[in-house]
């Protein structure tokens, strides 16, 4: 069966230090990966999405950057964080043409202090 | 492009009674319709979908109807229970086959 893995599940992190948040699939080939935000009581953010190796698509201009250095492999990524990176970040994986829904991680609760 | 509403932001009902969430999309292309679950500080977890070929489907307690030609979709929950209580997303697909997601519906259950 399937599995997603994100890691770490919270963390703290001062203003204008690096992030590396990652994200691994397991059990499916060549899916489609997706890196979320979510504010406190708020809704789905789409920050990244990729179809394949090397292949990133950025859903809104920001300070975060996302890599996909293997098929299974998903990172995100900030030189220099800011307060407002604060927030849950979700990694989700999907089929192809997400029919079989979105499979999410059990999230990382990103705090910048 | 697709967009979604999602409806009430806030619905409070009582233990054992039903709960209603109503979701409107404005593609008419859209073809996927699935429900998530969110409890808090977890990953949303799929519980119950439905495709433009089928009007209504049921899995125990929840049950998902879409009327195409309205373009709205809901999701029922009946003989509602505590573990209910969680934050509840809609989604459909764009013209990319990706999800476009509801802003969320936090239900509470009380006892």
């Amino acid at each position: 069966s399937q599995t997603i893995h994100q890691w770490p599940a919270t963390l703290v992190q001062p203003v204008g230090s690096p992030l590396s948040l990652e994200c691994t699939v397991e059990g499916t080939s060549n899916p489609n990966l997706y890196w979320y935000r979510q504010a406190a009581g708020r809704g789905l953010q789409l920050l990244f999405y990729s179809v394949g190796i090397g292949q990133i698509s950025s859903e809104v201009p920001q300070n975060l950057s996302a890599s996909r250095p293997q098929d299974r492999q998903f990172i995100l990524s900030s030189k220099k964080l800011l307060l407002s990176d604060s927030g849950f970040y979700l990694c989700a994986w999907s089929g192809p043409h997400g029919y079989y829904g979105y499979t999410f991680g059990s999230g990382t609760r990103l705090t910048v202090v | 492009g697709e967009n979604v509403e999602q409806h009430p932001s806030t619905l409070s009902v009582q233990e054992g009674d039903s709960a209603v969430i109503k979701c409107t999309y404005s593609d008419s292309a859209s073809n996927y319709f699935p429900w998530y679950k969110q409890e808090l500080g977890k990953g949303p977890q799929l519980i119950i979908d439905i495709r433009s070929n089928v009007g209504e489907k049921k899995d125990q307690r929840i049950a998902v109807t879409l009327n195409k030609t309205a373009k709205h979709f809901s999701l029922h929950i009946t003989e509602t229970q505590p573990e209910d209580s969680a934050v509840y997303f809609c989604a459909s697909t764009d013209s990319n086959y990706q999800l476009i997601w509801g802003a969320g519906t936090k239900l509470i259950i009380k006892p």
